[in-house]
């Protein structure tokens, strides 16, 4: 089955740190650009990051740069986002999506991140 | 990055046709790059509902129908069904290739 599965999302207190990961399958993944997506409680999609196939270009939206890193093991077919410095307003649920041709053609379930002390 | 513009919300009867549109600026839908679309029921994920201005993916019913004109697209809904009462979202790149959402537009059918 052609999927996206999220995982490690959870409770962290302003200032820490979480690692989010992406498990594909039924599909090749090293030959696809990767996002990750987020949304706030009640609030609208943002981009956040993609990465290219080889890790080469990764993008980052004005918000996390500096904070979040974007990577990707393409021999155990997972990306991730380790996300830094964790402010209240990164609060969301956070999903992993296949960049088709400039579009998100597969999406994981999502994973919910809140940021609280 | 800059946001696309939708409208809040639209609604109709069952039957009815309904439309979204999605504004951008000359350095997203204005320039090369494609307008496509999501829809996200309540409590999932986003599906991808209509990809590079007009095409719909296989499975997605041609109730659905979308354009692109300038810096301004818009989604299409004909004959208005109570499942298709969700969000919808539309998606651009911007020039410096961060990717960028529509506000979205909650459609209630009546």
């Amino acid at each position: 089955e052609v999927q996206l599965v999220e995982s490690g999302g959870g409770l962290v207190q302003p200032g820490g740190s979480l690692r989010l990961s992406c498990a594909a399958s039924g599909f090749t993944f090293s030959i696809y650009w990767m996002t990750w997506i987020r949304q706030a409680p009640g609030k609208g999609l943002e981009w956040v990051a993609n990465i290219n196939p080889d890790e080469i270009k990764r993008d980052y939206v004005d918000s996390v740069k500096g904070r979040f890193t974007i990577s990707r093991d393409n021999a155990k077919n997972l990306v991730y986002l380790q996300m830094n410095s964790l402010r209240d307003e990164d609060t969301a649920v956070y999903y992993c999506a296949r960049a088709g041709h400039y579009n998100f053609d597969l999406w994981g379930q999502g994973t919910r991140v809140t940021v609280s002390s | 990055q800059s946001v696309l513009t939708q409208p809040p919300s639209v609604s109709g009867a069952p039957g009815q046709r309904v439309t979204i549109s999605c504004t951008g600026v000359s350095s997203n839908i204005g320039s090369l790059y494609d307008v496509h679309w999501y829809q996200q029921l309540p409590g999932t994920a986003p599906k991808l509902l209509i990809y590079s201005n007009n095409i719909r993916p296989s499975g997605v019913p041609d109730r659905f129908s979308a354009s692109k004109s300038g810096a301004s697209a818009s989604l299409a809904i004909s004959g208005l069904q109570a499942e298709d009462e969700a969000d919808y979202y539309c998606q651009s790149y911007d020039s410096n290739f961060s990717g960028v959402f529509g506000t979205g537009t909650k459609v209630t059918v009546l």
